[in-house]
Formats: structure tokens, sequence, C-alpha cells
């Protein structure tokens, strides 16, 4: 079965510090996405990638970096965190072809303080 | 760009009754659609996928149903049980990039 991890699964930052949020998926899958989720809210897309070594921004950017440095692997790094990026992050992935349905990790809960 | 208007944003029903949840999107070329459930603490999972034109999808436990003339995607949740309790999001494909979803139906179901 297709599968997406993240770590660490929870994390509590203190503003202005730097935060790096991982991913890997075992899918074997060329596109990977990170959203944010908030309370009340539907899903945001911060980043995506649709190949190694490539990034793209999404609708929500500001404040946010994205590496892909292997098909596998796609992180989210926070700079400077600030209270306002409390939230939970989800990564997901999809195939290049076909029907383009995403598979999503269990989600990383941050807590900036 | 697209728009998805997701409707109740809450839904609170008995075991054994049913329950519906509307999605409404704006750009007629989507053309990909799809129902995910999160259950508490938990990741998105896939439900259901629905494909071009006017078309039914029946599960375990739910239907699906897509009307492109009205541009509305459907979920009807049939005689729901304790464990169909989480949030539901319907998803929008239109191509080039990633899913646009709504903004979530909290399912309760009491016994």
């Amino acid at each position: 079965e297709a599968a997406v991890t993240q770590s660490p699964r929870s994390k509590v930052a203190v503003t202005g510090g730097k935060v790096t949020l991982s991913c890997h998926q075992t899918n074997n899958h060329d596109y990977m996405y990170w959203y944010r989720q908030d309370t009340g809210h539907g899903l945001r897309l911060i980043h995506y990638s649709y190949v190694a070594d490539s990034t793209e921004k999404g609708d929500i950017p500001d404040g946010y970096k994205a590496s892909r440095p292997s098909q596998e692997n796609f992180s989210l790094i926070l700079e400077l965190a600030s209270l306002s990026q409390t939230a939970v992050y989800f990564c997901a992935s999809s195939a290049r072809t076909g029907v383009y349905e995403q598979y999503f990790g269990p989600g990383t809960r941050l807590t900036v303080l | 760009g697209e728009q998805v208007e997701q409707r109740p944003p809450h839904l609170s029903v008995r075991e054994g009754d049913s329950a519906v949840i509307i999605c409404t999107y704006t750009d007629p070329n989507s053309y990909y659609f799809f129902w995910y459930k999160q259950e508490p603490g938990a990741g998105l999972q896939l439900l259901m996928k629905v494909f071009s034109s006017t078309e039914i999808n029946e599960g375990q436990g739910f239907t699906v149903l897509l009307n492109k003339k009205d541009k509305q995607l459907s979920l009807n949740l049939t005689a729901a049980h304790p464990g169909d309790s989480a949030v539901y999001f319907c998803a929008v494909y239109q191509g080039g990039r990633a899913l646009i979803f709504g903004t979530g139906t909290t399912v309760s179901v009491s016994p």
C-alpha cells in the first residue's frame, strides 16, 4: 500500500527559531505537496514539487521554503517561525499520470510559542 | 481560480440516519473529483474518486453523486454509524497543479 510518512509528528518551536518538517514517500510518485490545516479551514497549499531538485509556490508560500532533494523526500522549512504558523501540516504525494488522487501522511502538529 | 464551497460545516446525526454533504465548484473545466475522510489525529484517507459527467458511485455505506451540469458533488452517508464520525473533505482537480479542497464537514454520529 502507498505510504507517506512525516516527522516529527508533533513539535513545539520558539518564535524566530528554525523548523524543518520532513516527508518521505515510498509510492514512487513524482509529485509531492505540503498543505497547512487550520481549525475551521480546509487544506491550503504551501509548496509543491513535480520533480526532484525543483519546487513550486502554492497559494500561501510566504514564510515557508521547500526542498526536494530526491524523489522520495520533501521538506518544509520555516526559517523564522512565527505564532501564526501554528497549525497542522500535511504532506501528500501523487502520480504523474492517472487520476491524480493524492495520498496523505499523518500530519505534523506544530505549535509556535 | 477555482473555488469549492462545501456545506454544511457541521452535521450531527443519529446512528442509522442518512447525511448529505454537498460541494459546489466554479470551474467547468474541473474533471476529477474526490472525497476524503479525516479521522481525529489522522491524515486524509481517500474515500472515493469520480470522473466526468453525471455519475453515481457507491462505496461501503455511502453514495457519491457528480452533477457536472450544476457543478455539484455530493456525498450521502447511508445508515450512518459511529465509525463514520470524522471530517469529510471534497477535492477538485482541474489540471496543472494540486487539488482544490473544500472547507470540510465535521460529521458526528451518535448512538
